[in-house]
């Protein structure tokens, strides 16, 4: 069963509007840890925002927000102000469980955000 | 912060020929890094957890065989392709984290990636 899911393979913003990433996950571990990441067209993953479980606020960070619903299992990414580098594939991720073994991430589909000018 | 440094970034290598991949961290001590691959426009699909002093753990379907595994220090993991055929060409990342791999908030951080072409 899929444990990480994103709907959206491609979105379109207008530079200088707000975005929603989509990413809604499955687990019946109670400890587990949200990632999203940034893959530009280069290769590398560039980690934006962590969303704990336990966490009972949002995750922000700069012009990322983590919209985090934990009865829904959702944990969709905010970008405000869209910038043209921000036209990347962009992942979310979970980690489940504790303890070495616990640090291996499940990755979604991934979304192909394209910002135009 | 954390750095993870993954060479080399190109290769290109004909059929029937073994190829290493190498990951280090560079700033930190990692006991756990993880091998990723990945095909144009898809996800990231975990294929190994390295563990340093010890066997890898594989994920399931991957062959053990195939893609051998060495974490032989705190900052260096390998992964080696053996008898690499056109079907294993694709994009190689490796990722660590500092600390105890799953506790609180460390994100893994990710090599650059090695795109690997078997002609």
């Amino acid at each position: 069963a899929q444990k990480i899911t994103q709907t959206q393979p491609g979105m379109f913003v207008q530079e200088k509007e707000a975005v929603t990433l989509d990413c809604t996950y499955d687990t019946s571990d109670p400890s587990y840890g949200l990632f999203w990441y940034k893959q530009p067209s280069s290769g590398e993953m560039i980690f934006l925002i962590y969303q704990g479980s336990y966490d009972q606020q949002n995750a922000t960070e700069g012009r990322y927000s983590l919209n985090f619903q934990k009865a829904r299992k959702s944990a969709n990414l905010v970008i405000s102000a869209s910038q043209l580098g921000d036209s990347a594939m962009y992942f979310c991720a979970m980690r489940e469980g504790r303890g070495n073994q616990g640090g291996k991430l499940i990755f979604g589909q991934g979304t192909e955000l394209s910002v135009k000018p | 912060g954390a750095v993870v440094s993954q060479h080399p970034s190109w290769v290109i290598c004909k059929s029937g020929t073994s190829v290493k991949i190498e990951c280090r961290s560079l700033d930190f001590q990692a006991t756990t890094m993880f091998w990723y691959r990945q095909f144009p426009k898809q996800s990231l699909m975990l294929m190994a957890t390295s563990n340093e002093g010890s066997k890898a753990t594989y994920e399931q379907g991957v062959e053990k065989d195939k893609f051998l595994i060495n974490h032989a220090s705190l900052t260096l993991s390998t992964l080696t392709v053996t008898s690499a055929h056109p079907e294993d060409s694709s994009f190689y990342i490796c990722s660590a984290s500092p600390g105890q791999a799953g506790n609180g908030n460390q994100p893994q951080h990710f090599g650059d990636g090695t795109r690997l072409s078997i002609l």
